[in-house]
């Protein structure tokens, strides 16, 4: 079964203070996709990784930077998070490339105060 | 630019009755439609997605209507449970490259026992 655990679950900042939300995953696929839910928006793509170090940005993806420097973990990072950025973040895999369905983590709540 | 437009934001239905979540796209290039169901404090799941090569597709009590020429699509939930009581998103994606879903604004339901 698809594994995902994102780290940390639940984080508290500060604004201007750089936050890292990490993404891992059990089997070897190869997409993996970073997401924010806000009410009233639904999920929002910000970036996205199509294998080691190859990555492309999503339609909300000012503020955030991403790294894959290997194919299990995919990090997230707020250079210096502001107020705008609070939200849950979603990671998700993708288990099959016929089918385009998406596995999607238990997501990772950050409030910025 | 909301490329998925998903009504309504909330609906309350009575137990044993149809529940119906509506979405409308805009980008012709789409050809997948998923329906993914979130329970509280969990991560999306995949519930039901269809192709544009097909009209309906059902599973359980859970079916798809597609209308290719109106761009629109709906998600039915025949004699609905107090356990289909979660927020649900259509979502599209084009092509099979990058697996990017475009996701609505999500609907609240409620199935009153």
């Amino acid at each position: 079964d698809a594994g995902i655990t994102q780290s940390p679950r639940h984080k508290v900042t500060e604004t201007g203070t750089p936050v890292t939300l990490r993404c891992h995953q059990t089997e070897n696929h190869r997409y993996m996709y970073w997401y924010r839910q806000d009410p009233g928006h639904g999920l929002r793509l910000i970036h996205y990784s199509y294998g080691v170090k190859d990555t492309d940005k999503g339609e909300v993806s000012d503020g955030y930077s991403v790294s894959r420097s290997k194919t299990e973990d995919f990090l997230l990072t707020l250079e210096s998070a502001t107020s705008s950025q609070t939200s849950v973040y979603f990671c998700a895999i993708r288990l099959d490339t016929n089918t385009g369905e998406l596995f999607f983590g238990e997501g990772s709540r950050l409030t910025v105060l | 630019q909301q490329q998925v437009k998903q009504s309504p934001q909330s609906l309350i239905v009575q137990k044993g009755g149809i529940s119906i979540i509506n979405c409308a796209y805009e980008n012709t290039a789409f050809d997948y439609f998923p329906w993914y169901q979130q329970f509280p404090g969990k991560g999306p799941a995949l519930l039901i997605a269809i192709r544009p090569d097909v009209s309906e597709k059902k599973e359980g009590r859970f079916t798809i209507s597609f209308n290719k020429s109106a761009k629109q699509f709906s998600l039915h939930i025949m004699d609905s449970q107090p356990g289909d009581s979660a927020t649900y998103f259509c979502a599209a994606s084009k092509g099979s490259n990058t697996g990017k879903l475009i996701f609505g604004q999500g609907t609240t339901l409620q199935v009153k026992p």
